[in-house]
């Protein structure tokens, strides 16, 4: 069956490191998408990207970045962790759209969680 | 801009009863509308959807959402609350171009046996 899985399902680290969290789909999905989910704000997009070399920022981009080099993988780096983003981060992805208007649903993987120390 | 705003950050019910959890959008638009569940230390996983077919939308496990454009709303509803139903749950609208997602703040069901 198809997938959307994270790694690490844990993390910890300490202000100042670099840290990259992997998502890899199964789906073939052109859209995929990473969101933060914190207490009081529901899920915020950071990147997304819409196919191969395609990268776009989201609503919270400050801190992050992402690369697409194939369909099927779009790491997440944090260049610098801060405090500010210990967080829960989810992997999702979707068929893209030939027409605008109508959303496709988005599958989601089952989450990291981050803790800069 | 499209937003969602989730009336209620708590809900409690006792185990059968209905259910309602609800949503009210905004957009620019005639958008699409889902409603996801996230079950404790799980990931999201997507109730139901309407993309403009019928206004009454039935989803998985008995839940059931209802599209009326005049009050901008999609409210979610279930006729008898379980124990496995307690969760939180994400009211999403569409963006502009369909492939974007923007979330409401969740609300978090609690099912009292």
């Amino acid at each position: 069956d198809a997938e959307i899985t994270q790694s690490p399902r844990h993390k910890i680290t300490e202000t100042g490191r670099q840290v990259t969290l992997a998502c890899h789909q199964t789906w073939n999905h052109n859209n995929m998408f990473w969101y933060r989910q914190d207490l009081g704000h529901g899920l915020r997009l950071i990147h997304y990207s819409y196919g191969v070399q395609d990268t776009n920022k989201g609503e919270v981009s400050d801190g992050y970045s992402v690369s697409r080099s194939n369909t099927e993988d779009l790491p997440l780096t944090l260049e610098s962790a801060a405090s500010s983003q210990t967080s829960v981060y989810f992997c999702a992805s979707s068929e893209s759209l030939p027409l605008a208007g109508w959303g496709n649903e988005q599958f989601f993987g089952p989450g990291t969680r981050l803790t800069v120390l | 801009a499209q937003s969602v705003t989730q009336l209620d950050s708590h809900v409690s019910v006792s185990e059968g009863t209905p259910v309602l959890l609800r949503c009210n959008y905004s957009s620019s638009y005639s958008p699409s509308l889902f409603w996801y569940v996230q079950h404790p230390n799980k990931g999201l996983q997507l109730l139901l959807k309407y993309t403009s077919a019928a206004t009454l939308v039935k989803g998985i496990n008995g839940f059931e959402a209802e599209f009326k454009k005049s009050e901008t709303s999609f409210h979610l509803t279930k006729p008898s609350a379980h124990m496995s139903d307690a969760a939180e749950y994400f009211c999403v609208v569409s963006g502009d171009t369909g492939n974007q997602f923007y979330f409401g703040t969740g609300t978090s069901l609690t099912v009292i046996p």
